[in-house]
């Protein structure tokens, strides 16, 4: 089945050490985004990716770091520069080459930092 | 910059009734797509349903249907014969009509579906 898989499903890191939440998808799509979700809020978009070996900054990209070194994979590093890490992480991808704009996501990844 | 309100935190309504849930946007741009996502308790995202700007006819899914008010910048979705299994967090969101571009989310209406 094609999709998107987020591993691990709960992630707990101590205070002051690096992250990288992974994100893989088999759709073939040119385009991956991360998004971070709070509680009660809507979700904000931290990192993009239009195509392997690019990427821009979202809203929110300070603390957090990306690569695209292959289609399928766009990895987000939660850093420790990050001040407040612990939140809900959604990943997303399209393929707006086709003239489909639709995002489709990945079932999340929740992180706790303490 | 796009922004996306949702005026409504929270909606309840009754099994097998309908409920609209709102959605304003502002924006500049004559070219974009605005959507309805659907986040159960599970809390995986799901589209529920797409609207072009350029086209005038309303988009409709099965249930689920958006009026679209271009000019008031509005869009609104309504879930006909509620079932249980709507209950979920709705986001309205934008996307400006660009290659690859990002979506702008509303902050969320969480909608309870009562037996």
């Amino acid at each position: 089945d094609g999709g998107i898989t987020q591993s691990p499903k709960y992630l707990f890191r101590k205070e002051g050490q690096n992250v990288t939440l992974s994100c893989e998808q088999n759709l073939n799509h040119d385009a991956m985004y991360w998004y971070r979700q709070d509680p009660g809020q809507g979700l904000r978009l931290i990192y993009y990716s239009q195509i392997v070996n690019d990427f821009q900054k979202g809203d929110i990209a300070e603390g957090y770091s990306v690569s695209r070194e292959k289609k399928e994979s766009f990895p987000l590093t939660v850093t420790s520069a990050q001040k407040n890490p612990t939140a809900f992480y959604l990943c997303a991808s399209s393929n707006p080459g086709t003239g489909s704009y639709e995002q489709y996501f990945g079932p999340g990844t929740r992180l706790t930092v303490t | 910059a796009q922004t996306v309100t949702q005026s409504q935190p929270e909606m309840s309504v009754q099994e097998a009734e309908t409920v609209t849930l709102s959605c304003t946007y502002d924006t500049s741009e004559s070219n974009y797509y605005l959507f309805w996502y659907k986040q159960p308790p599970s809390r995986q995202m799901i589209l529920v349903i797409r609207q072009e700007a350029y086209k005038q006819q309303n988009a409709t899914e099965n249930r689920f249907s958006v009026n679209f008010q271009k000019a008031a910048k509005s869009f609104s979705l309504k879930i006909s014969d509620s079932q249980l299994g709507d209950t979920a967090m709705y986001f309205c969101a934008f996307m400006k009509g660009t290659s690859g571009s990002r979506l702008t989310f509303g902050e969320g209406t969480q909608l309870t579906v009562n037996p």
